[in-house]
Order: structure tokens, then C-alpha cells, then sequence
């Protein structure tokens, strides 16, 4: 299973945008790449995934590296209900398993 | 409506009990799977479940026994509990596909004296 690599945890003002960074240098052709938070005793969220091209939502962008060795995902104004782990995973097509990592522990400050 | 139900929400029990979780979800997914937090805070996946079928399953111990009484509910069994099955433990389920994004449920705490 293709591993990541991420912060362990990052800061960001409220209203600011954070640029979560994720490093997946033995990404497959057939790996997707999602990203999952998880606030505070909750079960984990997800936030996006994609597999080459950039991908927006209502939560967040992702931008993907044209390489796809790496991806960052982006939170355009963070506020404080986004302090959270958030996870960066590659999802195999061929097995179907999320394998989570350590995550990156965020922290948003009024 | 709560997309994916895990009860009970926290479990206290003794040593060499046995005990069982249930999941349920509604929204019509073929695919469930049971995830184990432990207090490092990994999550690691146990198994999975495709039309009450089984396609995951990890390296678990076998007095660990998921149950799917039909697509809508994955249940989890554990006999002999031991202190290192003290978790927290979460369902999920997802439409089908391998890489469709999965729905996580509240967790069940587990704790083991």
C-alpha cells in the first residue's frame, strides 16, 4: 500500500487560508488521492479526493502536483471548527482500503 | 436522519466477556467496513463487507467476528475481550465502488478492565 507523508500539525489564523502539504512519491497510476478529517471524538469526514486535475468543493481544493508525487489541500478561510486531523490517503483502486496515516493535527486561532 | 448509526456509543466490560457492536446504515450503500482506533489515535482497517460478503480482512485476531445479517447492518463480535482491545471502534459504509468515498459513523468506545 503506497504510504504519504505529512506535518504532523500545522497552525492558521481564523479567516486565513492553510495549505495542508502531502507528499506520496510511490503513487500508482490507479491511486486515487483523498483526504479525510476528523474533528474532536467524531468519526472521520470526507473533505475531497482526485485523481489527476485539481478538484474544488464546498469544503475545500485540492491541487494535485502534475507528477501526482504530491498534493495539498486548501482550506480558503479556516475557521475554528476546522481544528481537526486531517488526512491525506491514497486510495487504491484495486484494493478499496483506506490506509491512514498519522494525519496532521490543525489548529485555527481567533 | 443519521446516515450511519453505531450503538452502543460506549461499552465498559471485563476481561474474557464477550461483547457485539451494530452499525446500521440508510443510505442504501452495498459496502461497510469496521475500523479500530486505538489510543495512538491510527485508524486501521479490520474489514469489509459487499453485499454481505466478505472482501477485507485484515490481520485480525479471530475472536474478533463481523456479522452482516443483510446489506444495511455490519455487526461486530468480540469474544474473550482483553485489555488490548480497549478502542474506539468505527463503522463505515461506502456506495460500492472501490474507491467511492466512505461514511463513517460516531464511533464505539471500548473499554476493557
Amino acid at each position: 500500500d503506497a504510504k504519504t507523508t505529512q506535518p504532523n500539525s500545522m497552525e492558521s489564523n481564523e479567516e486565513e487560508p492553510v495549505h495542508l502539504p502531502c507528499n506520496h512519491s510511490t503513487i500508482s497510476g490507479t491511486d486515487y488521492i483523498h483526504w479525510y478529517r476528523q474533528l474532536p471524538s467524531q468519526g472521520p469526514e470526507y473533505v475531497i479526493h482526485g485523481l489527476t486535475s485539481n478538484v474544488n468543493n464546498r469544503m475545500a481544493s485540492l491541487a494535485i502536483a502534475e507528477d501526482r508525487k504530491s498534493s495539498t489541500l486548501i482550506l480558503h478561510r479556516a475557521t475554528l471548527r476546522d481544528a481537526a486531523v486531517y488526512y491525506c490517503i491514497l486510495l487504491s483502486g484495486n484494493t478499496g482500503k483506506l490506509i491512514f496515516g498519522q494525519g496532521t493535527t490543525l489548529q485555527v486561532k481567533p | 436522519d443519521t446516515a450511519v448509526s453505531q450503538t452502543p456509543k460506549y461499552l465498559v466490560t471485563q476481561m474474557g466477556n464477550d461483547k457485539s457492536i451494530k452499525c446500521e446504515q440508510n443510505l442504501g450503500h452495498d459496502t461497510m467496513y469496521w475500523y479500530k482506533q486505538d489510543s495512538k489515535k491510527f485508524l486501521k482497517i479490520m474489514f469489509s463487507y459487499n453485499n454481505k460478503e466478505l472482501i477485507i480482512n485484515e490481520t485480525v485476531p479471530n475472536r474478533f467476528s463481523p456479522k452482516s445479517p443483510d446489506k444495511a447492518h455490519l455487526n461486530l463480535h468480540i469474544n474473550s475481550l482483553e485489555l488490548g482491545d480497549s478502542a474506539v471502534y468505527f463503522c463505515a459504509s461506502a456506495a460500492g465502488g472501490k474507491t467511492d468515498t466512505q461514511y463513517f459513523g460516531p464511533g464505539t468506545r471500548l473499554t476493557v478492565l
